[in-house]
C-alpha cells in the first residue's frame, strides 16, 4: 500500500508571496491533519480535515487554510507569507480519528520564506 | 493551554543499554498517548501507542503509562545506535481540546557504539 504523499517537497517563496501544499493520504484514510515542524516549536497542529470538513483546528493565525477533496487528499494553503512560515509541513492520515488512530506522516514540504 | 514536556536530551546511552524516555502532561483526563521516531531530516514514524495505565511491551520497546502521575515514559532495551533519533511523544487530551495530538517537542537519543 502506497504512502502518504505530499508535494512539493521543497519550496522557496518569497514574503508576501501566497503557496498551496498537497497531501495524498493513504488508500482508505478519510483523515488528514496538517502540522507545522520548527527547530523552536516543534510540531505543531494546524488543523485537520475529515470527510470534506474541518474537524479541528490549532492556533494558527487565519492565513493558514485548508480543504479536502471528496477523494480525500488535502491542500493547505498560506497568504501573504512571513519570514516565520518557514518550516517543514507535514501531512499525517489516518483511518477515522485523527487523535486516536495512528497517524502515518508524509515526507514533508520544506518551506523557506526569503 | 494544555502541554506536554519533554527533556530535549541529548540523551546518550552505550550501545546494550536501556535508554529510559520521558514524558509529562498537563491534563490528567487524557485519552491517548503515542511515541514517535523521527530521524533527521525525516517524517516522525510511529513506535507505539498506550491506553491504559501500566506498561506495554513490543519487542525491545516498552511503554509505561501513569495517568495519576501524569507521566508516559518509554524504555528501549538493548538500545542499538539505529536507535539514534528524536523522540516524539504525542498526548490526545481530548474534550475541549478536541480530537488532536499535541506533541512535545522531542528527545534526543545518542546511542554510543
Amino acid at each position: 500500500k502506497a504512502g502518504v504523499t505530499q508535494t512539493p517537497r521543497y519550496l522557496i517563496k518569497t514574503r508576501g508571496q501566497q503557496v498551496t501544499l498537497s497531501c495524498s493520504p493513504i488508500s482508505g484514510h478519510r483523515s488528514v491533519s496538517w502540522y507545522q515542524q520548527t527547530p523552536g516549536q516543534g510540531l505543531q497542529f494546524l488543523f485537520e480535515y475529515f470527510s470534506e470538513t474541518q474537524r479541528n483546528k490549532g492556533n494558527f493565525p487565519g492565513r493558514f487554510s485548508g480543504r479536502q477533496f471528496s477523494n480525500s487528499r488535502s491542500e493547505m494553503n498560506v497568504s501573504t507569507l512571513e519570514l516565520g512560515d518557514s518550516a517543514l509541513y507535514l501531512c499525517a492520515s489516518s483511518w477515522f480519528r485523527g487523535g486516536t488512530d495512528t497517524q502515518y506522516f508524509g515526507p514533508g514540504t520544506r518551506l523557506t520564506v526569503l | 493551554q494544555k502541554e506536554v514536556e519533554q527533556n530535549s536530551g541529548p540523551l546518550s546511552v552505550p550501545e546494550g543499554a536501556i535508554a529510559s524516555l520521558n514524558c509529562t502532561y498537563s491534563d490528567r483526563g487524557s485519552q491517548s498517548f503515542f511515541w514517535y521516531r523521527q530521524y533527521s531530516g525525516k517524517s516522525p514514524e510511529l513506535i507505539m501507542f498506550i491506553y491504559s495505565n501500566g506498561d506495554k511491551e513490543d519487542g525491545r520497546f516498552t511503554a509505561q503509562l501513569n495517568k495519576a502521575s501524569q507521566y508516559v515514559s518509554l524504555l528501549i532495551r538493548d538500545s542499538q545506535p539505529s536507535d539514534s533519533a528524536t523522540y516524539l511523544c504525542a498526548v490526545n487530551f481530548g474534550g475541549s481540546s478536541g480530537d488532536k495530538l499535541t506533541f512535545g517537542t522531542g528527545t534526543r537519543l545518542a546511542v554510543r557504539p
